[in-house]
């Protein structure tokens, strides 16, 4: 079956413009995580929903980041007035449930370049 | 929070040769521990995991081992092939549920020479 895709898979954008990164998770999947993975790191938490909800949006780097889920389907990441230490692959996943154990698939990113 | 330490950082070794990945875990409620393979310009994808009521996991030419007294857990790679050159990820899930998300390694950077 289909997998977890990202669009774009590739963003440049200029300083300070606003960014929007779409995920489609796996169909029938009800958790969705977002991570973000700067060049040579790990893969650092940002956000997770469980359906249409974020519990805790602690994770995420600072108040210019948002996400939303709706349906139960899509999520978007929201950047806005990008600085270029946003620049970085901003990974995907989906998993059945949130249970903390259940597998997480991931998508293959969209790399964000911010000048 | 969860912290994991991940070494080494690059590993080379001969095809044919076994290579192995060490991690380590702070947080003693962690109970579950993927392993990630990630190709480059693409996505991390699942290798095998372990939950932490087993010692030790295998399938195929790869294994994962974990000890929870000491919170360090390893993979294991037999008999290595060209394919198997890649960054290969850790990673620790809370007891938080999701809540947590994964917390993972640096990355190790295995190199197979031909």
């Amino acid at each position: 079956g289909a997998g977890v895709s990202q669009s774009p898979s590739n963003k440049v954008t200029e300083k300070g413009k606003d960014v929007e990164l779409r995920c489609d998770p796996i169909s029938g999947h009800t958790a969705l995580y977002w991570y973000r993975q700067s060049l040579g790191q790990g893969l650092e938490f940002l956000i997770y929903f469980q359906g249409n909800s974020a519990p805790d949006k602690s994770g995420l780097p600072s108040d210019r980041f948002s996400a939303e889920r709706t349906g139960g389907s899509v999520s978007t990441l929201t950047i806005q007035r990008t600085q270029q230490e946003d620049s970085a692959v901003y990974l995907c996943a989906s998993s059945s449930n949130a249970g903390g154990q259940e597998t997480q698939y991931f998508g293959p990113g969209t790399r964000l370049l911010v000048l | 929070g969860e912290n994991v330490e991940q070494h080494p950082s690059t590993l080379s070794v001969q095809e044919g040769d076994s290579a192995v990945i060490k991690c380590t875990y702070s947080d003693s409620a962690s109970n579950y521990f993927p392993w990630y393979k990630q190709e480059l310009g693409k996505g991390p994808q699942l290798i095998i995991d372990i939950r932490s009521n087993v010692g030790e996991k295998k399938d195929q030419r790869i294994a994962v081992t974990l000890n929870k007294t000491a919170k360090h857990f390893s993979l294991h790679i037999t008999e290595t092939q060209p394919e198997d050159s890649a960054v290969y990820f850790c990673a620790a899930s809370g007891h938080g549920g999701g809540a947590d998300g994964l917390t993972f390694g640096k990355g190790t950077h295995l190199i197979i020479q031909p």
